[in-house]
């Protein structure tokens, strides 16, 4: 258990439907960051908040959305599913920005049917 | 841009045979480096990382070098096992950035 907690597992869905991934980071890390990882497009960083502030913008579509509440949770919106959207969604966290390596997440399995 | 080019895969080794991943970066400055390595199933844990030239991050029989003058973070285990069996990262980061910046990985098999 690396600390950082992802839900759910696995979600399949419709295409044009909305769904919403959850990160509770690890305890003490400010910084949470989203990922999106596919087959052919690898590892792609989607967005970094950091205590509660949007930090870091990556390659996120505008159909995406993000957000850290107070408690340091964050969540991730994807609504207007396509199929191509599916793909493994990693959260990470870290204590603060940069330079000092992710702790990551088991990830959040998205099937676009 | 910061960029990092990382070995084509998938790599097939025997049991106790040596293990090399090539890895190279682009980025202005001195970024940290690191290796991350991923399970079947399971998101990416951290290997071992540098944070200046010439460091040697090393972890469970792993080792790399960060080596300015060639650019490069090149992961080395002088004796793989079945259980390394793994998808091998190679990421940067700016020390004072927001944002990773990860190689396709590296898909590496261990056959008995």
């Amino acid at each position: 258990d690396s600390g950082v907690t992802q839900t759910p597992k696995h979600l399949i869905t419709a295409t044009g439907q909305r769904v919403t991934l959850r990160c509770s980071p690890r305890s003490g890390d400010l910084s949470v960051y989203w990922y999106q990882q596919s087959l052919d497009q690898g590892l792609q960083f989607l967005i970094q908040y950091y205590n509660g502030e949007e930090r870091a913008k990556g390659n996120i579509l505008e159909r995406f959305s993000a957000q850290q509440f107070p408690d340091l949770h964050s969540e991730l919106n994807l609504s207007s599913l396509e199929l191509g959207d599916s793909a493994l969604y990693f959260c990470a966290s870290s204590p603060r920005q940069g330079g000092w390596g992710y702790t990551f997440g088991s990830g959040t399995r998205l099937t676009v049917v | 841009g910061d960029s990092v080019t990382q070995m084509e895969g998938p790599v097939t080794l025997s049991e106790e045979a040596f293990l090399t991943i090539n890895c190279t970066y682009t980025a202005t400055g001195y970024p940290s480096l690191f290796w991350y390595v991923q399970y079947p199933g399971e998101g990416l844990q951290l290997l071992l990382k540098a944070t200046k030239a010439d460091d040697k991050g090393s972890n469970k029989g792993f080792e790399a070098t960060y080596r300015k003058e060639t650019t490069s973070f090149h992961l080395e285990k002088g004796s793989v096992q079945v259980s390394d069996s793994a998808v091998y990262f190679c990421a940067l980061s700016r020390n004072t950035g927001n944002q990773f910046y990860f190689g396709t990985g590296t898909s590496l098999t261990v056959i008995p």
